[in-house]
């Protein structure tokens, strides 16, 4: 069975700080893709980056970036220098087959 | 960038009535989605469609059906809305296949907050 735990619900920080969102996933599949979405409060999901199983090469885009770690499952993402804009839900999701597994997001809250 | 649309946005509607929730793409998505959401928590797949024809029900039990007699349409019905229906519908889709270099992304659209009073 697939399963993808992001174990913070809520972070909240002041602008410019520096913010880490944790997703840690299961699978048995050998080849998977992970994703991250960005649901602002106007409640549609925002596609933000996949990234292959294969591929562990970490990415930056901007003020964003990702650390896939498969020793240890985790898809993390950094946002640096966090702007209120940044306010939003965020969930990662895992691949199956036809069907994505999601988490239960987290909230963040950036402060002026 | 991704031209998925859903109609209506927002709708308020009253116990027993019959509602059609809108889902349209312009990709040529074979993969289509709905996924029931209430605020501020996770989301839950109640249907989902691998082609014209084809429906399958998802993870999570839900009282309304869908159809897909053509690609480009994937339309939600509940044939007696209940307060209990209250929630936000998001509908997805995506590209078919596992090809090599391919990948399943979901593309959503804007969503329906749908108030059942």
């Amino acid at each position: 069975a697939q399963k993808v735990t992001q174990a913070q619900t809520e972070i909240s920080v002041v602008e410019k700080e520096d913010v880490t969102l944790d997703c840690v996933y299961e699978t048995r599949d050998t080849t998977y893709y992970l994703f991250w979405y960005k649901q602002p409060p106007s409640g549609e999901l925002v596609f933000l980056i996949r990234r292959n199983s294969f591929d562990e090469q970490n990415e930056i885009s901007g003020r964003y970036s990702w650390n896939f770690q498969k020793s240890t499952s985790s898809f993390n993402f950094t946002i640096t220098a966090s702007q209120v804009v940044d306010s939003a839900v965020y969930f990662c999701a895992l691949s199956g087959y036809l069907k994505l597994t999601f988490g239960k997001g987290i909230t963040l809250s950036v402060r002026p | 960038e991704a031209d998925i649309y859903q109609t209506p946005r927002y709708l308020v509607i009253g116990t027993g009535k019959k509602i059609t929730l809108e889902c349209s793409q312009t990709m040529g998505h074979d993969k289509m989605y709905w996924y029931q959401q209430d605020p501020g928590m996770e989301l839950h797949l109640i249907h989902y469609s691998y082609g014209v024809n084809s429906t399958e029900k998802g993870d999570l039990s839900s009282e309304s059906t869908v159809s897909r007699i053509r690609t480009e349409h994937f339309p939600l019905t509940l044939e007696s809305a209940r307060p209990s229906h209250t929630s936000q519908y998001l509908c997805a889709s995506s590209r078919s296949g596992w090809v090599a270099g391919n990948t399943d992304t979901q593309y959503f659209g804007p969503g329906t907050r749908l108030t059942v009073l």
